[in-house]
């Protein structure tokens, strides 16, 4: 079945440093690939998509590529703020199974000191 | 346009007590789903409804209940509530299952003592 992996956190950093988290997934065709993002004490929201391969997705800064050679998504931005402590989810939906259930990660929490 | 709404947003229960989440959708969205959320679990599904009328088992529906009462509303049963039950629990939408980008609502903080 489908699978998502992301890094471990908690990532801390300072602000305005550089930020990866990555993703990895395992899943047959051509599946999309999304990073939500869920502040403290809210439900998870849409940061970004990408439904083909090589397509890159970007919001508020962030970025991530869908590469079907390395089944990798990773999340990026160049220079994090404070207000970008949350909790990162990567996950998928579809692939050559068409399930309708989506598949996430176990999260990523991203705290940014000042 | 609200999106995802749920109700209510925080509970209290003893053991044995009974309750329904409520879920409504305002997108017109076919499928929609339960999660749970704890503490270093990430989100595990409990139940989904791919379209009106169709209901299906996720990862842990054991001592839930669901019914997918129209297009809008999607609600969630505890009939006799455990401690192992405190969570959150979130409601999502979409509205292409399998493609389309997941819409969730606020959340709601159960606690079972």
């Amino acid at each position: 079945g489908n699978s998502v992996t992301q890094m471990e956190g908690p990532v801390t950093l300072s602000e305005e440093a550089f930020l990866t988290i990555n993703c990895t997934y395992t899943a047959t065709g051509y599946p999309s690939l999304f990073w939500y993002v869920q502040y403290p004490g809210e439900g998870l929201q849409l940061l970004l998509k990408a439904t083909k391969a090589d397509d890159k997705g970007s919001n508020k800064g962030f970025e991530a590529t869908y590469r079907k050679e390395t089944t990798s998504f990773h999340l990026e931005k160049g220079s994090v703020q404070v207000s970008d402590s949350a909790v990162y989810f990567c996950a998928l939906t579809g692939g050559a199974g068409g399930s309708y259930i989506p598949t996430f990660g176990r999260g990523t929490s991203l705290i940014v000191h000042p | 346009n609200a999106g995802v709404t749920q109700t209510p947003k925080f509970q209290v229960l003893k053991t044995g007590q009974s309750m329904t989440l409520q879920c409504a959708q305002d997108m017109n969205h076919n499928s929609m789903y339960w999660y749970r959320q704890d503490p270093g679990m990430g989100l595990r599904l409990i139940y989904y409804s791919a379209s009106e009328g169709t209901t299906d088992k996720g990862e842990v529906p054991n001592g839930y209940n669901v019914s997918r009462l129209n297009k809008r509303e999607f609600s969630l049963r505890l009939e006799s509530a455990a401690p192992s039950q405190t969570s959150v629990y979130f409601c999502a939408s979409t509205g292409l299952a399998g493609v389309e980008t997941q819409y969730f609502g606020p959340g709601t903080r159960l606690l079972v003592l």
